[in-house]
Formats: C-alpha cells, sequence, structure tokens
C-alpha cells in the first residue's frame, strides 16, 4: 500500500533553474494539496486541488504552479527557483473536503535553492 | 481567519515523565481539530483527532479533549517513551475544509 510517494527526496537547484516535484496517490482521493514546512513556521498551504481538473491557490502560492489532470497525481512546478524557496515540501491527500477528513502525506521533498 | 497556537518548543523529558503540549486556536463556526505527529525523516501522519465540543481523541496513549469553552486541544500522556520523540502539530480544519497548522513542537525523551 503505497500511500502518497513524492519524489524526488532530496534536490538541489540553482537560482533560476526550473523543477517540477512529483507527487502520486493511490488511493482515490479527491482532495490533494501541497505544504511547504519551514522551521519556526509549521505548514503552509501551497496549492491545493479538490478533484481532477480543478486547482486553487493556498496562503503562499507565489513562484508555484499546479495542475491535476488525473486524480492520482499532482506535480508542483518551481518556475525559477529562488533561495527563500528553500524548504521542506509535502504533499497530502484525503478522501474529500468534509471537515473531519485525515489527510495522508507523502514522505518530503527537501530542496535546496544556491 | 483561522489559526492555531502552540507552545513554545523545544521540550525535552526523561522516559516515564507526563506531558502537555498545549494547543489553543481561533476559528469562526465549529472546526474539527487534530494531532499530527511527524518523525525523523518522515511525513505527518495523524495521531488523533476530534470533532465536536467535548469530544476526547485517543491514540498510542496520548489524549486531547476538544475544549470549546477554552478553545484548546492540549495533548497529553502519561508516560512518554524514546519512540515517542518527533515533532507534534496541533491542526484545525474548519469552515473552507482546508488545514490550518500550528508551527510544531519538537519532543525528545531521554532514556
Amino acid at each position: 500500500n503505497a500511500g502518497v510517494t513524492q519524489t524526488p527526496k532530496f534536490q538541489v537547484l540553482k537560482t533560476g533553474q526550473s523543477m517540477t516535484l512529483q507527487c502520486a496517490q493511490d488511493m482515490n482521493h479527491e482532495y490533494m494539496s501541497w505544504y511547504r514546512q519551514d522551521p519556526g513556521m509549521g505548514l503552509r498551504l501551497i496549492h491545493y486541488s479538490v478533484g481532477a481538473g480543478i486547482t486553487d491557490q493556498g496562503e503562499v502560492p507565489n513562484g508555484y504552479n499546479v495542475s491535476r489532470s488525473t486524480t492520482e497525481d499532482f506535480p508542483l512546478r518551481l518556475l525559477s527557483a529562488a533561495p527563500s524557496q528553500t524548504s521542506v515540501y509535502f504533499c497530502a491527500s484525503s478522501y474529500g473536503i468534509n471537515i473531519n477528513t485525515e489527510a495522508f502525506f507523502g514522505q518530503g521533498t527537501r530542496l535546496t535553492v544556491v | 481567519g483561522d489559526s492555531v497556537t502552540q507552545m513554545e518548543g523545544p521540550v525535552t523529558l526523561s522516559e516515564e515523565a507526563f506531558l502537555t503540549i498545549n494547543c489553543t486556536y481561533t476559528a469562526t463556526g465549529y472546526p474539527s481539530l487534530f494531532w499530527y505527529v511527524q518523525y525523523p525523516g518522515e511525513g505527518l501522519q495523524l495521531l488523533l483527532k476530534a470533532t465536536k465540543a467535548d469530544d476526547k481523541g485517543s491514540n498510542k496513549g496520548f489524549e486531547a479533549t476538544y475544549r470549546k469553552e477554552t478553545t484548546s486541544f492540549h495533548l497529553e500522556k502519561g508516560s512518554v517513551q524514546v519512540s515517542d520523540s518527533a515533532v507534534y502539530f496541533c491542526a484545525l480544519s474548519g469552515a473552507n475544509s482546508k488545514l490550518t497548522f500550528g508551527k510544531g513542537i519538537t519532543l525528545s525523551v531521554r532514556p
């Protein structure tokens, strides 16, 4: 049972480079989201999706793009990496958008922008 | 908007000590409340939850009670183990169904 799978686990980018963080879930969950985790800041929502073809911005969306062409996949794109985007990124999914629903998290991608 | 405030850390305890981690929240309506735990090198996983006032969530010896009158959801465990060393996040899911997290607190348990 894979759950939520994120790749890569570690990445170093140079300022200005672009890349895509991959996220896939095999639980047929409707709701998927991306967070970044920074020391002393907790987790902050970047983008989320309530189903295939539907995405919306979270708390800190600038510099990131997302798309949701399938239920399973929710990639996060960094268009032009900046040192401020150095962080640990987590993808999460849940069955629906009911407020009682548990979120399942991937193991994270540690990104360093130099 | 919704917000979650956790006590400042880190916290270091000896094995078998009593644990309390404070969490208070601000939200409109009637949010659901959660504690998530992050073990070293891993993602977050749900520890326990409560969906209405006076509910008590419990799991692995941890407990937390949803107190609407004090807008709190404090996490407790009677006897911590070394294996409980982790980062603990309080979170709420409110009217917009998005999770709002506290800053997290690191717990270290010494043998």
